[in-house]
């Protein structure tokens, strides 16, 4: 069995500070481990993805996330933000096969001040 | 390159009325579709999954069904909608362990 936990529903930062985002996950399997952000009113994009290369994942717009098995945690972070990351994110773990064993959390809203 | 194209953007319909949401995939052949459901302030739900033309999938009884008539086309519908049914609805399509690309969504209200 699977199983996605974002252990924050709201995240407030200032401009300029270190964005931190946390993900665990459960899988009986490895797993594949995805980031989306959705603005609102959008659909979901795609900020990174791990399929078991490197743990250390770079994605679009700075943000960046570290597979950690021995803690089964997938954060997402990003060392300075931005007014536009102001969304929501989305943690996702999925079997390669997808279907409907992906399993999406249950979403972290980040506030950015200014 | 691979798009999606999902549409309408925004749908306002009476209580009872028949629902038809539809997506379209462009620069990939054979693909695995999806229908989500996001409720206001809630993550997403899973209502639809397709492997092939024709082949459709759900674990979640309610008042939608999905077709796909074509490779890269999939219908979402409804003969009759509730209030429940309001929400922001999400096509997607995914290649193994490529991650998933959404559509922009449709947003529909039903009054």
């Amino acid at each position: 069995a699977q199983s996605v936990t974002q252990l924050d529903s709201h995240v407030s930062v200032s401009e300029g500070t270190p964005v931190l985002l946390r993900c665990n996950y459960s899988s009986s399997y490895s797993p594949s481990l995805f980031w989306y952000v959705q603005h609102p009113n959008k659909g979901l994009q795609l900020l990174l993805k791990y399929t078991s290369a490197a743990t250390l994942v770079k994605g679009i717009n700075g943000f960046e996330a570290e597979f950690k098995k021995s803690e089964t945690s997938f954060h997402l972070t990003k060392p300075s933000a931005h007014m536009s990351d102001a969304a929501e994110y989305f943690c996702v773990v999925s079997p390669n096969t997808g279907g409907f064993k992906t399993i999406f959390g249950a979403g972290t809203r980040l506030f950015v001040k200014a | 390159s691979q798009t999606i194209h999902q549409w309408p953007a925004t749908l306002v319909q009476p209580v009872g009325s028949p629902l038809s949401l539809e997506c379209t995939v462009e620069g990939t052949s054979n693909p695995n579709l999806y229908w989500y459901r996001q409720a206001a302030g809630r993550g997403l739900q899973l209502l639809f999954y397709s492997v092939g033309i024709g082949q459709i999938s759900s674990e979640v009884p309610q008042n939608l069904s999905a077709s796909r008539p074509q490779d890269r086309q999939f219908i979402l519908s409804s003969k009759k909608l509730l209030l429940s049914d309001s929400g922001f609805y999400l096509c997607a399509w995914s290649v193994f362990s490529y991650g998933y690309t959404f559509g922009s969504g449709t947003r529909l209200t039903v009054v």
